[in-house]
């Protein structure tokens, strides 16, 4: 079965950097797109770019560009999302997902970011 | 950049009752590539519809989803406790654009 499984919740004081992984199993980690979509606490969802695990290429939102890289490693079926120069407002949970024609058909558990100092 | 808006921000229902959920786009938007979900607090969103129209794997009868251009709307038929919940629809492709979301609570 598909399955999408995140690193666990970091702490991390403003102007730090944090980078979140997403294991991939259960499908053909290559075939599909992976975004990153963020919740901020009591808030709705807001999508950040995505990476071709394929190819590698990326689109990022606007609002994240310069701030945002996303990786993967093919050999581990793992993609990453690092965001730096961080902020209170950048604390919320942060979702990998995968998303075909079928729309975002699987998330991962999401992994908190608290942003502190 | 399309900005989906959902009406209303707060629906109160009962159990049994039929809930109709909108979501507008500020331009037309693909029906092959429109979404809704479903989430619940501590929990990923769930994949309800998508294609406007089309139910996800192992999702009810009772949710149904239509619509195409910029008005597109859920439909829940009659409502059982589970489905208290917030929904989202979504924009699909290269990016992801999400309405704000269409919170359904127990009248």
């Amino acid at each position: 079965q598909v399955q999408l499984v995140q690193s666990g919740a970091e702490v991390k004081k403003p102007g730090a950097s944090v980078k979140v992984s997403c294991k991939a199993s259960g499908y053909t980690f290559t075939g599909y797109y992976m975004h990153w979509v963020r919740q901020a606490p009591g808030q709705g969802l807001e999508w950040m770019g995505r990476i071709n695990p394929n190819s590698g290429g990326t689109n990022y939102a606007q609002k994240f560009q310069g701030r945002v890289t996303m990786t993967r490693d093919t050999s581990i079926s793992t993609a990453y999302m690092e965001l730096s120069r961080l902020r209170s407002d950048d604390t919320a949970v942060y979702y990998c997902a995968r998303v075909t024609v079928a729309g975002t058909d699987y998330w991962g558990q999401g992994t908190l970011v608290t942003v502190s100092s | 950049e399309i900005v989906l808006t959902q009406s209303p921000g707060t629906l109160s229902l009962s159990p049994g009752e039929r809930a109709t959920l909108s979501c507008r786009a500020s331009q037309s938007v693909s029906s092959s590539y429109l979404a809704w979900y479903q989430q619940k607090p501590g929990q990923a969103p769930r994949l309800l519809i998508y294609g406007a129209s089309s139910r996800a794997t192992g999702i009810p009868d009772r949710f149904s989803g239509s619509g195409s251009g910029t008005d597109f709307t859920l439909t829940i038929s009659r409502l059982e406790p589970e489905d208290f919940a917030v929904y989202y629809c979504q924009q699909y492709g290269s990016s992801l654009t999400f309405g704000q979301g269409t919170r359904l609570e127990i009248k």
